[in-house]
């Protein structure tokens, strides 16, 4: 079984930059995730996608950041513009369904860092 | 809301030694309750969950994790460590919301 697919794996750019990350989920989970993990601290969610709807996004800055899933399937994330606060690794995981008892899947994380 | 406190940010053991790793939730309704390990060079992945039925739940690797609701606490435990064990671990929360809540995470290094 193919796993959960990020990219770039790495990210270097200068404050007020903008940058992308892009997830592809196991095939068949509707629920799909972005987490936004600080050094030193757990992943904390940004937003989640049951197919191509937000069920929750409290959490994302709005002002700055941005996600979308178009088709229910591959999703990106953006920041627009990037502070130094942003240097983390964003990770994006997948499961089958919403439920509260899912396994979460998890990438292997986009390491950004903003300069 | 929910939250998730684990006490221990850094354990240090030597391989056979025990393990607890301590995690306690905050949330008054039913809850779900995970540990995520993080190899050193690999992703997050599942070792256990718990979300009804016997609090003693079992995981890969020979490690075991106990619900006690009226401590609010849901600790990870191996009799004996592994070098192979050296990771961070993660315990998590979903309280409904389906929003899974982690800790801070433990960092466990096994020295052989």
């Amino acid at each position: 079984e193919a796993g959960v697919a990020q990219s770039p794996r790495y990210k270097i750019i200068e404050k007020r930059q903008s940058v992308a990350f892009w997830c592809n989920p196991i095939s068949g989970h509707a629920t799909l995730y972005w987490y936004q993990q600080i050094l030193g601290q757990g992943p904390k969610l940004l937003i989640q996608f049951q197919n191509n709807g937000v069920v929750d996004d409290s959490q994302l800055p709005k002002d700055r950041f941005s996600a979308e899933r178009l088709k229910g399937v591959d999703s990106t994330l953006k920041i627009q513009p990037a502070k130094l606060e942003d240097s983390a690794v964003y990770l994006c995981a997948s499961s089958l369904e919403a439920g509260g008892n899912e396994k979460l899947f998890f990438g292997s994380g986009t390491q950004l860092s903003v300069l | 809301a929910q939250s998730v406190s684990q006490h221990n940010h850094h354990v240090i053991l030597s391989e056979a030694a025990s393990l607890e790793l301590g995690c306690n939730y905050s949330y008054g309704g039913t809850v779900n309750l995970f540990w995520y390990v993080q190899y050193p060079g690999q992703h997050l992945q599942l070792l256990l969950k718990y979300f009804s039925g016997d609090p003693l739940v079992k995981g890969i690797k020979g490690f075991e994790a106990e619900f006690i609701k009226s401590k609010f606490s849901f600790n990870l435990r191996k009799p004996s460590v592994q070098w192979s064990d050296t990771a961070e671990y993660f315990c998590a929360v979903n309280g409904g919301y389906q929003k899974v809540t982690f800790g801070i995470g433990t960092k466990l290094q096994v020295i052989p």
